[in-house]
């Protein structure tokens, strides 16, 4: 069983839906918790980084970690075309602090 | 501006061939690492530095070494090119936490 698994997808969304991204994980060492967005033949782009249960929220972006049942949520609010990306969670913690450990990535497209 | 660099972008190079890829990051970070992705795939850690004269191997087995002889710089070579080392290689830095990747080398070995 992989430490961090996230919903593959694909997902297709029209624009202006909320698009929800999830991940589960099972190392309840892991303390930070990411959401990297990566467009083709790009280098992941960090979204969002916290390393508290709750919510964060940056403009239309919401991120939503349950360290109680190690599961965390990117949320997308008026999705636009813009937005279609691959989506990686990652977390980091524990003895490989530095180290991230990456979902498998969920590709997104959002039609105009 | 704090930033992260790689070069070249893009490489293609014949088997047999030594490669070095360069990145640089300006961000004052002591920690920095190396991935390959094939597209549509995984990142997958080849290798990682908690700083200066550090380096280990990652998750991944991969025939690339690398060096840290400066905290900003972090090449990683291949002595020997070969058609299965065609990949895309991202480099990346972090400081507490989080870690920013730079814009990546697509490699292709002819």
């Amino acid at each position: 069983q992989k430490e961090v698994e996230q919903d593959p997808g694909p997902l297709s969304v029209p624009e202006g839906a909320i698009v929800s991204l999830n991940c589960t994980y099972s190392n309840s060492a892991f303390q930070y918790f990411m959401w990297y967005r990566q467009y083709s033949r790009k280098g992941p782009e960090l979204l969002m980084y916290t390393y508290s249960s709750g919510n964060k929220e940056d403009g239309r972006f919401t991120a939503q970690v349950d360290k109680s049942s190690k599961y965390i949520s990117l949320f997308i609010r008026d999705s636009q075309p813009s937005d279609s990306a691959t989506y990686l969670c990652a977390e980091a913690g524990g003895t490989s602090y530095g180290k991230l450990t990456f979902g498998q990535g969920t590709i997104l497209t959002v039609h105009p | 501006e704090a930033d992260i660099y790689q070069t070249p972008r893009y490489l293609v190079i014949g088997t047999g061939k030594k490669i070095t890829l360069e990145c640089s990051q300006t961000m004052g970070h002591d920690k920095m690492y190396w991935y390959q992705q094939d597209p549509g795939m995984e990142l997958h850690l080849i290798h990682y530095s908690y700083g200066v004269n550090s380096t280990e191997k990652g998750d991944l087995s991969s025939e690339s070494t690398v060096s840290r002889i400066r905290t900003e710089h972090f090449p990683l070579t291949l002595e020997s090119a070969r058609p299965s080392h065609t990949s895309q290689y991202l480099c990346a830095s972090s400081g507490l936490g989080e870690q920013f990747f730079g814009p990546g080398t697509r490699l292709t070995v002819l």
